[in-house]
C-alpha cells in the first residue's frame, strides 16, 4: 500500500523558515517525480514545487522561486520542501504527492505564518 | 501558464442524479487532464486520468469526457458519498494548474 506521511509543519513568524518533510512507502520512490501542493485555508488545489527521479531538476511556481527549496533523499524515500522567508500567503495545508497523475497523495501538514 | 476555467462553483443535486463538472482549458492540452474529489478534512483522490481513464478503486458511475479544450466529468447516478469538492487538473505542461473546484451538495 502506498503511504505518503508528511511532517514539520506548525506555526512560524513572518520571514523565518521551516522544512517540511514527507515519508514515502509502498512503493519504488526513485521511479518517481515528486512534488508538493498546497491549499490555504477553504481554498483550491496549487502546485508548488516538483523534483526529478535523482533530484537533478526541480520545478517552482513562480511566487515561491528563490525562497523555497524541495529535495530529495532516495536512499531515505524522503521528500522535503525547505521554506525560508515565509510570508503571510504561504499559509496552507502541504501535501506531498507523486507527480504522475498525483495519483498518490499524504494527509498534509499544516504551516500557519503569523506573527 | 494555462488555465483551467472549472464550471459550475457549487452544485446541488439530488440522489440518484445525474451531475455533470466542466473545465475548459485555455489551450490545447490533449488528453493530459485529471480529476479530483476532495472531501472535507481529506486529501484529495484521483478519479479520472488521461481526461477518460477511471483510477483503480473509482467507481463506475464517474467517467470522463472531452471536446476539444473542454472536459467533463460525469456521476452518472449521484450517492451519498459522492458529496465533496470536485477539481480539475491539467498535467500538460508546469506550472500544472487546477480548476478553482466544484462543490457538490445534496439537495
Amino acid at each position: 500500500e502506498v503511504q505518503l506521511v508528511e511532517s514539520g509543519g506548525g506555526l512560524v513568524q513572518p520571514g523565518r523558515s521551516l522544512k517540511l518533510s514527507c515519508a514515502a512507502s509502498g512503493f519504488t520512490f526513485s521511479d518517481y517525480y515528486m512534488a508538493w501542493v498546497r491549499q490555504a485555508p477553504t481554498k483550491g488545489l496549487e502546485w508548488v514545487a516538483s523534483i526529478s527521479y535523482d533530484g537533478g531538476s526541480t520545478y517552482y511556481r513562480d511566487s515561491v522561486k528563490g525562497r523555497f527549496t524541495i529535495s530529495r533523499d532516495n536512499a531515505k524515500s524522503s521528500l522535503y520542501l525547505q521554506m525560508d522567508s515565509l510570508r503571510s500567503e504561504d499559509t496552507a495545508t502541504y501535501y506531498c504527492t507523486t507527480v504522475q497523475w498525483f495519483a498518490y497523495w499524504g494527509q498534509g501538514t499544516l504551516v500557519t505564518v503569523s506573527s | 501558464d494555462i488555465q483551467m476555467t472549472q464550471s459550475p462553483a457549487s452544485l446541488s443535486a439530488s440522489l440518484e442524479e445525474i451531475v455533470t463538472i466542466t473545465c475548459q482549458a485555455s489551450q490545447d492540452i490533449g488528453n493530459w487532464l485529471a480529476w479530483y474529489q476532495q472531501k472535507p478534512g481529506k486529501s484529495p483522490q484521483l478519479l479520472i486520468y488521461g481526461a477518460t481513464s477511471l483510477a483503480d478503486g473509482v467507481p463506475s458511475r464517474f467517467s470522463g469526457s472531452r471536446s476539444g479544450t473542454q472536459y467533463s466529468l460525469k456521476i452518472s447516478r449521484l450517492q451519498v458519498e459522492d458529496i465533496g469538492i470536485y477539481y480539475c487538473l491539467q498535467a500538460y505542461s508546469a506550472p500544472n494548474t487546477f480548476g478553482a473546484g466544484t462543490k457538490l451538495e445534496l439537495k
